[in-house]
């Protein structure tokens, strides 16, 4: 299996700033993936980050609130801007293996006040 | 109606038993289905891709029923290790795109 890290592993912020969490592969890959973990439910796919094009956005989640980078093959980041306590999640980004299975990061946790 | 729905429990065992999830689909083109287990805090883990056939991995067992849009895990023997939640994952549109139920609280007890 690859070997994905994510920085901040987690993080207090005030409502209203920003933040950036990084995702790092041990190996190229085609695809990120970028989820969210809301507390006490399961995962929501946010965005599908694209080498070398504009992330592919899911129902309900806009560029504008999560932009989301991918210079090359190895690495993707997620920012969620002009945080609010609703955005209080485990913020999780995986990778393809085998046959439509996803491996999974080890998540940030975020937590907005 | 949810696009993967599961029981969410606890379901509060004791060591040794046997235990059984459910787990529905509503897309009825959906085309992979898996199991995956997470820990508390702790990032979702493949447990087991589920097959036409039914399959089996020791002591997990998986079966898949396409007519009635139904995906079941059994669990026999029962371990402390085995307390978890159990996440229902179905690939909805083709390609990478995954689908997670709300997931089913294991605690096995001594």
């Amino acid at each position: 299996s690859a070997v994905i890290s994510q920085k901040p592993s987690r993080d207090i912020c005030q409502r209203g700033t920003s933040l950036t969490i990084q995702c790092q592969v041990d190996s190229q890959v085609t695809m990120m993936f970028w989820y969210r973990q809301q507390p006490g439910q399961s995962l929501t796919l946010i965005a599908t980050a694209n080498q070398g094009s504009e992330a592919t956005y899911e129902s309900g989640f806009v560029i504008d609130k999560f932009p989301i980078s991918r210079p090359n093959l190895t690495f993707s980041t997620l920012t969620v801007s002009n945080m609010s306590p609703e955005d209080s999640s485990i913020y999780l980004c995986s990778v393809p293996q085998g046959y439509n299975e996803q491996f999974f990061g080890p998540g940030t946790r975020l937590t907005v006040l | 109606r949810k696009e993967v729905e599961q029981d969410p429990g606890p379901f509060n065992v004791p060591e040794g038993a046997t235990v059984a999830f459910n787990c529905t689909y509503s897309n009825s083109a959906s085309q992979s289905f898996f199991w995956y287990r997470q820990d508390c805090r702790k990032e979702p883990k493949l447990l087991m891709s589920v097959y036409s056939s039914g399959n089996e991995d020791g002591r997990f067992t998986a079966q898949l029923n396409r007519a009635s849009q139904y995906i079941s895990l059994l669990i026999r023997d029962s371990k402390l290790s085995d307390s978890a939640t159990y996440l229902c994952v179905v690939n909805t549109g083709g390609g990478n795109k995954l689908t997670f139920g709300t997931g089913t609280q294991l605690k096995v007890e001594l």
